[in-house]
């Protein structure tokens, strides 16, 4: 089975300090990583993807995360927030080539000026 | 390149009513994915188009929805006769190529139905 878990449902940072969104997974295959972000009225966006390379990825708008098997953990992080940041991310999960999106509850990103 | 669209934007129904949502996947894209999105809640899998055959449609509440993408571009998605629960956003996907988790899933912005 196939689970992940958002660790916070409503994170708020101010302008220009660093972002930590954090996820963990549950996956009885190898798992693939995602992280979407969904601003208002508009489409989910991919960020980035994990999928059994280099552990360490690095995604759009300066946003990067990190697989860790032994913590099974993917957590999201940026070094200084922009107020452009200010949105919903899900962190999702798949096996490995299948591409049944598990997706998180979603953290709620503030971005305060 | 032009996006996923959907339409309507917005749809309200009392219960009991049937209501049918439009997907157009970006051109080319050979899977088709519908989710329901429920307020607080991240997406959910109800259906995925391969061309115009169904691979997945194990979460689909077969009993009061339905989908067709007919000719493996279009599609649409029914509910027939709606429920309250079924208020949520419904959000159409589409990817290039076999349904893997190599091809990147492109989102449309989404049907928001409410059930009064």
């Amino acid at each position: 089975a196939q689970s992940v878990t958002q660790l916070d449902s409503h994170v708020s940072v101010s302008e220009g300090t660093p972002v930590l969104l954090r996820c963990n997974y549950s996956s009885s295959y190898s798992p693939s990583l995602f992280w979407y972000v969904q601003h208002p009225n508009k489409g989910l966006q991919l960020l980035l993807k994990y999928t059994s390379a280099a552990t360490l990825v690095k995604g759009i708008n300066g946003f990067e995360a990190e697989f860790k098997k032994s913590e099974t953990s993917f957590h999201l992080t940026k070094p200084s927030a922009h107020m452009s940041d200010a949105a919903e991310y899900f962190c999702v999960v798949t096996p490995t080539g299948a591409n049944n999106l598990f997706f998180g509850t979603g953290t709620r990103l503030t971005v305060i000026p | 390149e032009a996006g996923v669209a959907q339409s309507p934007r917005y749809k309200i129904i009392e219960k009991r009513q049937s209501v049918a949502f439009w997907c157009n996947p970006i051109s080319g894209h050979a899977t088709l994915y519908w989710y329901q999105q429920i307020l607080g809640q991240g997406p959910k899998l109800l259906i995925q188009f391969q061309n115009n055959g169904v691979v997945d449609d194990s979460q689909l509440p077969k009993d009061r929805f339905s989908a067709e993408r007919l000719k493996g571009v279009d599609s649409t998605l029914k509910i027939q006769p709606a429920k309250l629960e079924d208020s949520a956003v419904y959000l159409c996907a589409s990817s290039p190529g076999l349904a893997s988790s190599y091809n990147e899933q492109f989102f449309g912005p989404g049907t928001r139905l409410t059930v009064l």
